[in-house]
């Protein structure tokens, strides 16, 4: 059974400091991977998709990479803001399965 | 106006009492999906529908049903919640058409407590 672990599970760094989050995953066999935000009580933003054949996407301040032989993903955000605090999640599709394994976040405060 | 939009955003009812969440979509997607989401169990797959004709048991379908009225509406039942369905629904879709294999898209969910 696929499992996704998420790094560490809450985070808190001043405006302005690049950060990295983690995610980890036990089966490669991946069809791709998702990013998402969060904020309380709301739903899910889609933040970026790779696909297993993709190493890596950017979108604006975010870049996220993929390893799928290691079974690791990190999302870079740069000049991290105030507005960007929120909780991340990180979730595979598992090739054949076509269901979305989630980690279970992390939780993000930037302090200005 | 929202992609995905679910109804009732909130709802309290009691134990033993049916209720139905609603989903809809403008997405024009052809694939649904009902997850809960508890803390620290993250997200879980209830149910999910590739068309209006496909039903498939996600992770937890216990004590859930589904229903895809149309390829834009999927609706959850409780047919007799129990305090331990209290969490919050989120409705999602994707679509296969799209070359982007499977990216999925949130509603914005529904929060449902069961006293």
């Amino acid at each position: 059974k696929q499992e996704v672990t998420q790094i560490p599970a809450a985070l808190s760094v001043p405006e302005g400091e690049n950060l990295v989050l983690n995610c980890s995953f036990t089966d490669s066999a991946i069809y791709n991977l998702q990013w998402f935000r969060q904020d309380p009580g709301k739903g899910l933003t889609s933040l970026l998709l790779i696909q297993s054949s993709q190493r890596e996407q950017t979108s604006g301040r975010l870049n996220a990479s993929l390893d799928k032989s290691s079974g690791r993903s990190t999302l870079y955000i740069a000049a991290s803001q105030p507005g960007d605090s929120a909780t991340y999640l990180c979730a595979v599709i598992g090739a054949g399965s076509y269901q979305l394994t989630f980690g279970k976040g992390t939780k993000l405060s930037v302090i200005p | 106006d929202a992609d995905v939009t679910q109804t009732p955003r909130n709802r309290i009812t009691k134990t033993g009492k049916r209720i139905m969440l609603e989903c809809s979509q403008t997405k024009g997607h052809d694939r649904m999906y009902w997850y809960r989401q508890d803390p620290g169990l993250g997200l879980r797959l209830i149910y999910y529908s590739f068309d209006v004709k496909d039903i498939n048991k996600g992770e937890i379908s216990d004590g859930y049903s589904v229903s895809r009225q149309a390829q834009a509406k999927f609706s959850l039942s409780l047919e007799s919640a129990i305090p331990n369905q209290t969490a919050l629904y989120f409705c999602a879709t994707s679509d296969m058409t799209s070359g982007r294999g499977y990216e999925q898209f949130f509603g914005p969910g529904t929060r449902l407590t069961v006293l």
